[in-house]
């Protein structure tokens, strides 16, 4: 069955800082990953996402992720924060074929200090 | 503007009480989906559907019914809610279905009583 863990619920980090965010999934086939970030009372926004191609994928806002097959990893990075990147952050997995669901992570909230 | 919209945006109910939460997009996508949030617990999908009267379920479906009759509007039908219910719903649509970028309507609060 396809999961999504996200092992750390919360983080703090200093403003200006590298960041971190890791995801690891489950999945038989190559997935299609997502990286979601949602603001306090706002929707989810898209950061980046991984079908094909590069496992280095760049996204909005500075943000990167790396796909690792052999780690079944799809970690977020950003090399320095800003405090406008507080917020909650979700990874997801898409299935392709067969059925297109979405299973998404429980979320890394991430707090940034001045 | 390209967007996606719910109504309503706060709910507060009874049990048992019959509603029906509408989607609508203006983008022509053919995937829309349902999502529940809970702390603690990421969000959840309930249905989704790939194309007018074709609908499928994800992970938490028990309790909701969807429907798609047009193209744009989606749904989300509580024929007896129950307090469990409570959450923070999210319509979704994307051109197709993943790896497409889904778009996030700004979400309904429903609390049952």
């Amino acid at each position: 069955a396809q999961s999504v863990t996200q092992p750390d619920i919360h983080i703090t980090v200093s403003e200006g800082a590298s960041l971190e965010l890791r995801c690891n999934y489950s999945y038989g086939a190559t997935p299609y990953l997502f990286w979601y970030v949602q603001s306090p009372g706002q929707g989810l926004q898209l950061l980046l996402k991984y079908f094909s191609g590069d496992t280095l994928v760049q996204g909005i806002k500075g943000f990167e992720a790396e796909f690792k097959r052999s780690q079944s990893s799809f970690n977020l990075r950003k090399p320095s924060v800003h405090w406008s990147d507080a917020a909650e952050y979700f990874c997801a997995v898409g299935a392709g074929s067969g059925t297109y669901k979405y299973i998404f992570g429980t979320g890394t909230r991430l707090k940034v200090l001045a | 503007e390209a967007q996606v919209t719910q109504n309503p945006r706060y709910l507060i109910t009874v049990t048992g009480k019959k509603l029906t939460v509408t989607c609508s997009q203006n983008m022509n996508h053919e995937y829309m989906s349902w999502y529940r949030q809970d702390p603690g617990l990421g969000l959840r999908q309930i249905y989704y559907s790939m194309n007018v009267e074709v609908t499928d379920k994800g992970d938490v479906p028990e309790g909701y019914k969807v429907s798609r009759k047009e193209k744009r509007n989606f749904p989300l039908i509580l024929e007896s809610p129950s307090p469990n219910q409570t959450s923070l719903y999210f319509c979704a649509s994307s051109k197709g279905g993943p790896p497409d970028t889904q778009y996030f309507g700004p979400g309904t609060r429903l609390t049952v009583l």
